[in-house]
């Protein structure tokens, strides 16, 4: 079974500052998807960035982009110029190859932006 | 733009009674998903459907718990016998499908059980 570890529970940053949220995980797959989610307070799940694990080149999406490691089994986020809006709960999620057993969530990273 | 949709978004029930929520995944998206999440955790992955195919329910949590895709497009979670400890949220989500896997969650239906 795999296993997906935040060990921050809980973050918080200045406005336009960078933060990075850390992310493991376990698995003896050796293909499988990476992804980080935002949950918005009272909203849904937003999917914010994701990794296929037999591309080396790490994903970015404007200010959000990922440090894959994957021999480390890990997979960090970091956010670029924080903003308000940027406040959430974060989950790195885990997926195997065709997805048939869904995705694995970690217990999510709190990210507060501050004014 | 006709992303997930769940329905309720809110079901209040007392314990013993039978509930069933709704999903409508993205149009054309062939895989659905069904998840609970209880507060401070992340979700939990329940079962999963490609079409009206149920390719893995064992992680349903007790046989109180069924879900269908009778057409291979809306989905519904039965959860039988209510208990207080089922009161959490039930997510759903679909998926393009083969090449394409990144899933995409609808609003949730918060279930409490009284």
């Amino acid at each position: 079974a795999q296993t997906v570890t935040q060990s921050q529970p809980e973050m918080s940053v200045q406005e336009a500052e960078t933060v990075t949220l850390s992310c493991t995980y376990d698995t003896s797959e050796n293909n499988y998807y990476l992804f980080w989610y935002k949950q918005p307070p009272s909203r849904q799940m937003i999917l914010v960035i994701r990794q296929e694990a037999y591309k080396q080149q790490n994903a970015t999406e404007n200010r959000f982009s990922v440090n894959f490691q994957k021999a480390a089994k890990s997979f960090s986020l970091k956010i670029s110029d924080s903003q308000l809006g940027d406040t959430a709960m974060y989950f790195c999620a885990f997926m195997k190859h065709r997805g048939a057993d869904g995705l694995t969530f970690g217990k999510g990273t709190h990210l507060i932006i501050q004014p | 733009d006709t992303g997930v949709s769940q329905d309720p978004r809110h079901k209040i029930t007392k314990r013993g009674q039978n509930v069933t929520f709704r999903c409508d995944p993205i149009s054309e998206h062939n895989r659905l998903y069904w998840y609970r999440q209880t507060l401070g955790q992340g979700p939990e992955f329940l079962t999963y459907f490609q079409n009206e195919a149920q390719l893995e329910k064992s992680r349903l949590l007790s046989d109180r718990f069924s879900a269908e895709r009778p057409k291979g497009s809306f989905s519904t979670l039965e959860i039988q016998r209510t208990e207080q400890g089922d009161s959490a949220m039930y997510l759903c989500a679909s998926s393009p499908g083969e090449g394409s896997y990144e899933q995409y969650f609808g609003p949730g239906t918060r279930l409490t059980v009284t």
